[in-house]
């Protein structure tokens, strides 16, 4: 079973900042919080991955509070091309990636 | 440089015939991974090569999958024989990150297998 919970879906427009939360209540001391991004008819691809506080890159920013229950994946000024499926995960290190159902982003004109 | 290729994209076959998947790995990359989505359901974790050691098969579901990579390079996953719920999308990922702290891996494109 996953892991992670975040939301199913969400709408957003065309240059508007997307904030996509994800609860890990039970998250291991050792374990990363990494976000992948999956476009349709391709595989998922690494956006960014964190253990406490602020990360930031050239696609996107992820907040971590202090008691890692929960994180959030920030994408500043969405454009269409954004539409995808995020998934978030708890992993370590060079061991097996555990998907969730993922949330559905789909950015509208 | 050249990205996780995966061979054939798709294939269509019958339930007890045999299909042999085919994964090329980033050059230098030492992790290889399988996964499969089957049926509309979540991404599931198959097994991880490390060089051309199994690391951790414990996704493999049953022993009519086979998956080799000999001499650490590429990887085949053989189904024998194909059953219809065998039926889905394989990925094949790379890395090459070995005990160092990044859970970023190389997806290739996916083959979709279809069982009659």
């Amino acid at each position: 079973l996953a892991k992670t919970t975040q939301p199913i879906s969400m709408d957003s427009y065309e240059g508007q900042e997307v904030n996509i939360t994800c609860s890990h209540n039970n998250i291991a001391t050792n374990d990363y919080i990494t976000w992948y991004q999956q476009f349709p008819s391709q595989g998922p691809r690494f956006i960014i991955q964190g253990y406490k506080t602020k990360v930031t890159n050239e696609v996107a920013s992820l907040f971590i509070p202090a008691d890692r229950k929960s994180s959030t994946l920030s994408l500043p000024r969405v454009s269409l091309s954004d539409t995808a499926v995020y998934y978030c995960l708890e992993a370590g290190s060079a061991r097996q990636l555990t998907f969730g159902s993922g949330t559905q982003l789909t950015v509208l004109p | 440089e050249a990205g996780v290729t995966q061979f054939p994209s798709h294939s269509v076959i019958e339930k007890g015939q045999t299909v042999t998947l085919r994964c090329d790995p980033i050059s230098g990359h030492d992790n290889l991974y399988w996964y499969r989505r089957v049926m509309g359901k979540e991404i599931k974790f198959l097994l991880h090569f490390v060089k051309e050691s199994k690391q951790d098969e414990s996704g493999m579901p049953n022993n009519r999958f086979l998956a080799e990579r000999t001499g650490g390079t590429y990887s085949t996953l053989k189904v024998q024989p194909a059953e219809l719920e065998d039926s889905g999308v394989y990925f094949c990922a790379s890395s090459p990150y070995l005990g160092e702290e990044s859970n970023e891996q190389f997806f290739g494109p996916g083959t979709r297998l279809t069982v009659l």
